[in-house]
């Protein structure tokens, strides 16, 4: 299965953008990126997933280079609710199963 | 959207007896939903695929005669944790797919059950 890479950890100041990386770089071209976040002792919670293009919603916006090795999810305001574990995961194939990879965690400062 | 509930949110059993932790698409129905544990610290580790009316698929490693699982309807999944040990604490995610939904593959996930053995 393909893998993702992400930092550990970031920060951000409240009311600011936050810019989290993955780097997916043995992607195949069928798989789709999947950002999903995971409040602590909750279960994770759907933000947004992409192909090829760039896609905005009411909670992110996500980049995807254009030859698709690497991500950015884009907070675009961030408050203190947004502290939480993100995950860049990658559907393989037609199977639908999701790989956790190991995440980031987002600590929004006031 | 779409919601997942499971019960029990928290269990405590002693060692050698089974738990059964319940799943369940409260407004759509999902053929296919997924069953992770997640150790402290750690990120989400995919046990196994249910699929109603079938028997589940299991991922390397996992014992499928320790976690049995069955997905007898279109709106719920049972994991069941049989003989647990201490080193089965841990906590449960399931999620289920909305097949409904045209936008793709998005799973929705479950509160999670917190299962402690003692």
């Amino acid at each position: 299965d393909a893998k993702t890479t992400q930092p550990p950890s970031m920060d951000c100041a409240e009311g600011r953008a936050a810019n989290l990386p993955c780097n997916h770089s043995t992607i195949s071209g069928n798989e789709y990126v999947y950002w999903y976040r995971q409040i602590h002792s909750q279960g994770p919670q759907y933000i947004i997933h992409g192909l090829k293009n760039n896609e905005t919603n009411e909670m992110a916006s996500l980049i995807i280079t254009e030859d698709r090795k690497s991500s950015t999810l884009i907070l675009p305001h961030a408050t203190l609710r947004d502290t939480a574990v993100y995950y860049c995961n990658l559907t393989p194939g037609a199977t639908n199963k999701l790989i956790f990879g190991t995440g980031t965690l987002l600590a929004v400062q006031p | 959207g779409a919601v997942v509930s499971q019960h029990p949110s928290r269990v405590i059993c002693k060692s050698g007896t089974s738990v059964k932790i319940e799943c369940r698409s409260l407004d759509f129905q999902a053929t296919t939903m997924f069953w992770y544990r997640q150790f402290p610290k750690q990120s989400l580790m995919l046990m196994a695929t249910s699929n109603e009316g079938s028997k589940a698929t299991y991922e390397q490693g996992v014992e499928k005669d320790k976690f049995l699982i069955n997905h007898a309807s279109l709106t719920l999944s049972t994991l069941t944790v049989t003989s647990a040990h201490p080193e089965d604490s841990s906590f449960y995610i399931c999620s289920a797919r909305d097949p409904g939904l045209a936008a793709g593959n998005e799973q929705f996930f479950g509160p999670g059950t917190r299962l402690t053995v003692l």
